[in-house]
């Protein structure tokens, strides 16, 4: 596709729930990002893959929140045991290589709210 | 522990003048720095950047300075236009990669006409 596409665009969940967000980069970049959007605060890093594997993984808050790639393209964000907390603006966003010196191309964001 | 701070939440400028938005940062071992521009319901889309060997780097209405002895960088944009209206996000990053950034909280831009 032309950019970063993310869905759901809203996902409204309890508390307790397992929740996934899906994010298609732009064909061809080996890069993928995560990061998190909480009111008021500007996007936070959650986890960086290259290709597969998970080349960074040291924004995500706890062991409830894990992140796959397998075949290098499609990620999925996964949420268990969903809080209140956890509620945000979940941002993805592809680039051709890791060092982008032209930053990265964001996706719209999945709004997650844990009610 | 805030390492790139956007001290201004908000500003407002003329049509035609110039926007000054400014960002503050405190980790020495940034080397990259990058200015992104988010519209409501969107992500948030690249602007531009500098590296830390420059102190200056410009792209048409927009020029980026930074200050490393001082910790500090600022956009300026002119003229200013009302479709500039957005929040403008600061961030930085170390180890000569992109891979993980750390934004700043943001500054919101009106522009009127």
């Amino acid at each position: 596709g032309a950019g970063v596409s993310q869905t759901p665009s809203n996902k409204v969940t309890e508390k307790g729930k397992y929740v996934e967000l899906r994010c298609d980069p732009i064909s061809g970049h080996t890069a993928l990002y995560w990061y998190r959007q909480s009111l008021g605060q500007g996007p936070e890093f959650l986890i960086y893959f290259q290709g597969t594997g998970a080349a960074d993984d040291s924004g995500l808050p706890n062991d409830r929140f894990f992140a796959v790639r397998p075949e290098g393209s499609v990620s999925t964000l996964k949420i268990q045991r969903t809080e209140r907390g956890d509620s945000a603006v979940y941002l993805c966003a592809s680039s051709l290589g890791p060092d982008s010196s032209h930053g990265y191309t964001f996706g719209s964001g999945t709004r997650l709210t844990v009610v | 522990d805030q390492q790139v701070k956007q001290n201004s939440p908000s500003l407002s400028v003329q049509e035609g003048r110039i926007s000054i938005l400014n960002c503050d940062y405190t980790n020495s071992m940034f080397d990259y720095f990058l200015w992104y521009k988010k519209y409501p319901a969107e992500g948030p889309t690249f602007l531009i950047s500098i590296s830390s060997i420059k102190d200056k780097n410009e792209d048409g209405r927009f020029t980026v300075f930074l200050n490393k002895s001082a910790k500090h960088l600022s956009l300026h944009i002119v003229p200013s236009q009302p479709g500039d209206s957005a929040v403008y996000f600061c961030a930085a990053s170390a180890g000569g990669a992109t891979n993980k950034l750390i934004f700043g909280t943001g500054t919101l831009l009106a522009v009127q006409p």
